[in-house]
């Protein structure tokens, strides 16, 4: 199995530009989750997809945040327009059921490496 | 508040040295509680997974334990390898949709 494939693993990008992290799940999972990574707030959920579909996007920023799942097999999470804040590492990770009453293990990306300048 | 404290925040350790850090929480009820392994540059990667009815779980080297009554839970690296530099962090669920709680981790190194 590959994992979970997130891509582009580094981007460096200006201040304003818009931003699309890309992510597909494992095969056969179908929990999709967006988390977002900085040393101050360490790993905090953005969003969720249950089949496809976008359970709770409380996590998420603000506006200029927005993922989508048009797939089983695919999702992205786009910025724009972005700003320095946003820089962090962005982990999508996939589980078959649901790791809350299940125990199923959350399976994370290897992360994309956002820089805002 | 976070509801998942761990300690100590970071532990630098002799490669072959034993070491053992602290999850501490507060999440209620309770439903699982995770403990992942972070290499840097890396995503975390799942160690063990308990419920409540467990109190012990290996996974090699790596010994978890849970008092589901103090709400504590250890993590317990037996022979450290350099290997197991790396940050280890602590996830709480609830049971309830999309109530899951990460600690800050502990920063592990291991010095030859």
């Amino acid at each position: 199995d590959a994992g979970v494939i997130q891509s582009p693993r580094h981007e460096v990008t200006e201040m304003g530009q818009e931003v699309t992290l890309r992510c597909k799940p494992i095969s056969g999972h179908d929990y999709l989750f967006w988390y977002r990574q900085t040393m101050m707030r360490g790993l905090e959920l953005l969003i969720y997809f249950n089949n496809n579909v976008p359970i709770d996007d409380s996590g998420m920023p603000e506006d200029r945040f927005s993922a989508k799942m048009p797939n089983a097999s695919f999702s992205t999470l786009k910025i724009q327009p972005s700003e320095p804040r946003d820089s962090a590492v962005y982990f999508c990770a996939s589980s078959r059921w649901d790791p809350w009453t299940s125990g199923n293990t959350i399976y994370f990306g290897e992360g994309s490496w956002l820089t805002v300048v | 508040k976070n509801q998942v404290e761990q300690s100590p925040q970071s532990l630098i350790i002799l490669e072959g040295k034993n070491c053992t850090l602290q999850c501490n929480y507060t999440v209620s009820p309770f439903s699982n509680l995770r403990w992942y392994k972070q290499d840097t540059g890396r995503g975390p990667v799942s160690l063990t997974i308990m419920t409540f009815s467990e109190n012990t779980k290996s996974n090699g080297r790596y010994t978890a334990t849970l008092d589901a009554d103090t709400k504590q839970s250890s993590l317990h690296i037996t022979a450290s390898q350099l290997s197991d530099s790396a940050s280890y962090i602590c996830v709480v669920s609830s049971g309830h949709n999309n109530d899951m709680r990460f600690g800050a981790g502990t920063r592990l190194t291991v010095k030859p």
